[in-house]
């Protein structure tokens, strides 16, 4: 079962703005780096921001995360049908031992 | 440039056993963590198994644990997950996962592993 909760589901007509919460607790987002990954339908998961709100190459400037505490956060703008997928977010969490994934949230375009 | 294949999934009875293979190119294997990650039909991630560059240091899930085993070759650039003991809610699809620091930088295509009578 996922330590890091997110809301199941968020939608939004083109162009807009969506923001995707990930809650987590002092021995994993609180302690440590937030990474999220996008995964398109049937594909493999993306690397879209590490470092709580750090860029790869390649992935839009549309993508943006922050941190907070024991939360964490990424925003979607100017959004567009080819971000229809599932997002997660991830940390390592110090009390388990391991690498924990959110429990992922599905961005539909109105 | 990266890229990682996985090979070795497959249909097995439950109390089974598998091997899955993940082949390592474009990087230097050596000098990086891997991460066995699964995907159940319709479920999210989970991480199942991680292990440091150098082999000596492993992680696993507690639902894992006693059962599988990960395990690497740097001399041949090859990540293994051996799984014994399957169970029915082991069946998902098994991503390899190259790890930079705290993040997964590049991801294979995967491998399906149903478990069935």
């Amino acid at each position: 079962q996922s330590v890091l909760t997110q809301p199941p589901s968020v939608s939004e007509a083109p162009r807009q703005r969506v923001t995707i919460s990930c809650s987590g607790s002092s021995s994993n987002i609180g302690n440590n780096a937030v990474n999220w990954y996008q995964q398109l339908p049937g594909k493999a998961p993306k690397l879209l921001i590490y470092y709580n709100n750090l860029l790869p190459s390649g992935v839009s400037d549309r993508f943006s995360g922050s941190k907070s505490g024991t939360s964490a956060s990424l925003a979607i703008s100017g959004l567009q049908s080819e971000d229809e997928a599932d997002y997660y977010c991830a940390a390592w969490d110090d009390s388990l031992n391991g690498y924990v994934f959110g429990t992922g949230t599905k961005v539909t375009v109105l | 440039q990266v890229h990682l294949v996985e090979s070795g999934g497959g249909v097995v009875q439950p109390g089974g056993s598998l091997r899955l293979s993940c082949a390592a190119s474009g990087f230097t294997f050596s000098s990086y963590g891997m991460h066995w990650v699964r995907q159940a039909p319709g479920k999210g991630l989970e991480g199942v198994a991680f292990i440091k560059y150098d082999g000596n240091t492993k992680y696993y899930a507690e639902s894992v644990k006693g059962r599988f085993t990960i395990s690497r070759d740097n001399s041949n650039n090859t990540l293994y997950l051996q799984m014994n003991s399957l169970r029915i809610d082991d069946t998902a699809v098994y991503f390899c996962a190259k790890v930079f620091g705290s993040r997964h930088d590049y991801w294979g295509q995967g491998a399906l592993v149903i478990v069935s009578s």
